[in-house]
């Protein structure tokens, strides 16, 4: 089955410490794959994406990811949190059939 | 544009209860999509529609139906709500990846809602 594996539920991060939010999909054949962030009581909004082409994608906010194939990962990262850094974030995979698997998230809190 | 709207936002239900959530988008997207949001489980589809009058299920049917009567709204209808149907549901809405091929294209970005918080007592 088509799945996307996001470690960690819960994420502390201090204000200017990087951030890094790891995410796999398992296909042999690579999916599209998105980040997507969730800030409280709101709905998804796209970070960033990949597709095809360059495998480092920029996003909005200063985020980040970088596909590499040969470790099926994703991971998504931002050198210097902000406290309006603090959301769940979810790592979801495109397949063929149109439909998006979603990881189960990760909550990053934001330390002052 | 407004996007993807849902309708209501909030509701509270009793068991065995009926009730519609509604998803409007005026984006022209051909496929439009139900999930359910629960604490640790990510987005679970329930159902998805790749254009009018089509509907499919998704990976979290069961209690749920749906319609697409026209191509701009999605209809999510719970006939005997249960506690277990307590959740925030998202509606969402896309562009049909390319003809043929693996199905996929540059425009497969799913746009969400802003979700209902859905309680059932």
């Amino acid at each position: 089955a088509q799945s996307v594996t996001q470690l960690g539920s819960h994420v502390s991060v201090s204000e200017g410490a990087l951030v890094l939010l790891r995410c796999n999909y398992s296909s042999s054949v690579p999916p599209y794959l998105f980040w997507y962030v969730q800030y409280p009581n709101q709905g998804l909004q796209l970070l960033l994406k990949y597709t095809t082409g360059a495998t480092l994608v920029k996003g909005i906010n200063g985020f980040e990811a970088e596909f590499k194939k040969s470790e099926t990962s994703f991971h998504l990262t931002k050198p210097s949190a902000h406290m309006s850094d603090a959301a769940e974030y979810f790592c979801a995979a495109l397949y063929g059939n149109n439909r998006l698997a979603f990881g189960k998230g990760n909550q990053v809190v934001v330390i002052p | 544009n407004a996007g993807v709207t849902q309708t209501p936002k909030f509701r509270v239900l009793k068991t065995g209860q009926s009730m519609t959530l509604l998803c409007a988008q005026d984006m022209n997207h051909e496929y439009m999509y139900w999930y359910r949001q629960d604490p640790g489980m990510g987005l679970r589809l329930i159902h998805y529609s790749v254009g009018e009058g089509t509907t499919a299920k998704g990976e979290v049917p069961d209690g749920y139906n749906v319609s697409r009567l026209k191509k701009q709204n999605f209809l999510l209808g719970l006939e005997s709500a249960a506690p277990s149907q307590t959740s925030v549901y998202f509606c969402a809405s896309s562009y049909p990846g390319r003809r043929g091929g693996r199905g996929l294209g540059p425009h497969n970005e799913q746009f969400f809602g802003p979700g209902t918080r859905l309680t059932v007592l």
